[in-house]
């Protein structure tokens, strides 16, 4: 079964500065989906930023950016020019591509909280 | 985002009474999921459906049932409800396709406390 470990529960950083959220994982897969959400106060899930395993290429959203490292099975979110609004619990996930007669779930780790300070 | 309605947003129970939660989308997905979300655990899928009448357990399916009669709904069930249970439960759902684009959508949460 897939693990995904978010090392840091809470972490702070100042307005625009940057900050690396840590990220690892566990599986046997070679092709797979990693993601990036975001959970604001207001509890809704949204989607930051979305990797793919066979693409060696870090994928980056504007602000956002990831350093996908296969091997380490490490996939870690760096937000620069950090902003209030990014004061968010932020969770890693993992997606299994569909297989023929298989399913696809997302595993979810436990959240680091990001606190953006003025 | 993506026309998932949960309702209620909000609920207070007893222990011991049965509760139903209601997933409904709009987007003909033919994936829906039921996650739990707790302090210290993140989500935790508790089941998940691939198709009308397809569902399956997730990894914290104990003490709930589900149901899946149309492709729009999605329920959960929660058959003698208990403190324990006491959550923000998220409906989500994806398109299956596993596409390149292959993505979950979620619902606002429900908010269960069981008193």
């Amino acid at each position: 079964a897939q693990t995904v470990t978010q090392s840091q529960p809470e972490m702070s950083v100042q307005e625009a500065e940057t900050v690396t959220l840590s990220c690892t994982y566990d599986t046997s897969e070679n092709n797979y989906y990693l993601f990036w959400y975001k959970q604001p106060p207001s509890r809704q899930m949204i989607l930051v930023i979305r990797q793919e395993a066979y693409k060696q290429q870090n994928a980056t959203e504007n602000r956002f950016s990831v350093n996908f490292q296969k091997a380490a099975k490490s996939f870690s979110l760096k937000i620069s020019d950090s902003q209030l609004g990014d004061t968010a619990m932020y969770f890693c996930a993992f997606m299994k591509p569909l297989t023929q007669g298989g399913s696809e779930k997302l595993v979810f780790g436990k959240g680091t909280k990001l606190t953006v300070n003025p | 985002d993506a026309g998932i309605t949960q309702s209620p947003r909000h609920k207070v129970t007893e222990t011991g009474t049965p509760v139903t939660l209601r997933c409904h989308q709009t987007e003909n997905h033919r994936y829906m999921y039921w996650y739990r979300q707790d302090p210290g655990h993140g989500l935790r899928l508790i089941h998940y459906s691939y198709g009308v009448k397809d569902t399956d357990k997730g990894e914290v399916s104990d003490g709930y049932s589900v149901s899946r009669s149309k492709t729009e709904d999605f329920l959960l069930t929660l058959e003698s409800a208990t403190s324990s249970q006491t959550s923000v439960y998220f409906c989500a759902t994806s398109t299956g396709t596993g596409g390149a684009n292959e993505k979950l959508f979620f619902g606002s949460g429900t908010q269960l406390s069981v008193l």
